[in-house]
């Protein structure tokens, strides 16, 4: 069983929809991390969180220690959101990031 | 553009020959991590360093594979005698401190094809 579990694999939808990507992991961490991909291009930080709830424009992550798991949200989905979202997590201050398989996001017009 | 830099973004070498990829790390970050994403999989960490020292190189595969950080210029990773299997994205990213609640600013990557 991996350390870091997303789902869904993948997931497509349409614009204007409430987007929610899951993230569970095994371990204790220090900071879980939520990263964008887009295809062929490079990668983007969007959250670094170790608890509560952080937001970015349309863009919002949770975290619940206690359950181990994340989630990130996307409002008013657009096409342009269609990309590659990746969870990582860090344990303690251990500088290894352990990462999800990602999940694959296509947001139709 | 103060971000992470890596050269060149395509590479493409034949069976054989030397491959070297560079990273320039955000300004005033002194920690450098290389990560190699194979065809629609993910990221697996290869490489730890800071300034003039390799701190974890647990992910780097023994043979022909290293990796530097000089105190001027660029980290530079580099694969000898490049195989097929070699054909990946390289991704350099880097961080102000080397703890995992620090955010790791990532480069654009370097798509590196072996013909």
């Amino acid at each position: 069983k991996n350390e870091v579990e997303q789902s869904p694999q993948n997931l497509t939808a349409q614009e204007g929809e409430f987007i929610t990507i899951n993230c569970s992991y095994s371990v204790g961490i220090s900071a879980l991390h939520w990263l964008q991909q887009h295809p062929g291009g490079g990668i983007v930080s969007l959250f670094m969180l170790s608890s509560g709830k952080k937001k970015h424009g349309r863009l919002i992550a949770t975290i619940n220690i206690q359950e181990k798991h994340s989630s990130l949200h996307i409002t008013a989905s657009h096409p342009r959101d269609s990309a590659v979202y990746i969870c990582a997590v860090s344990m303690d201050s251990n500088y290894q990031l352990i990462w999800g398989a990602g999940t694959k996001l296509i947001i139709k017009p | 553009n103060a971000g992470v830099m890596q050269n060149p973004r395509h590479l493409v070498r034949r069976r054989g020959q030397e491959a070297r990829l560079r990273c320039s790390p955000m300004k005033g970050h002194s920690h450098v991590y290389w990560y190699r994403q194979l065809p629609e999989e993910g990221l697996k960490f290869m490489v730890y360093l800071q300034k003039e020292n390799i701190i974890d190189e647990s992910g780097m595969p023994k043979e022909r594979f290293s990796a530097e950080f000089p105190k001027e210029g660029p980290s530079i990773l580099r694969i000898q005698q490049v195989v097929r299997g070699d054909s990946a994205a390289y991704f350099c990213a880097s961080s102000d401190l080397g703890t995992g609640n620090q955010p790791q600013h990532f480069g654009d990557g370097t798509r590196l094809s072996i013909l």
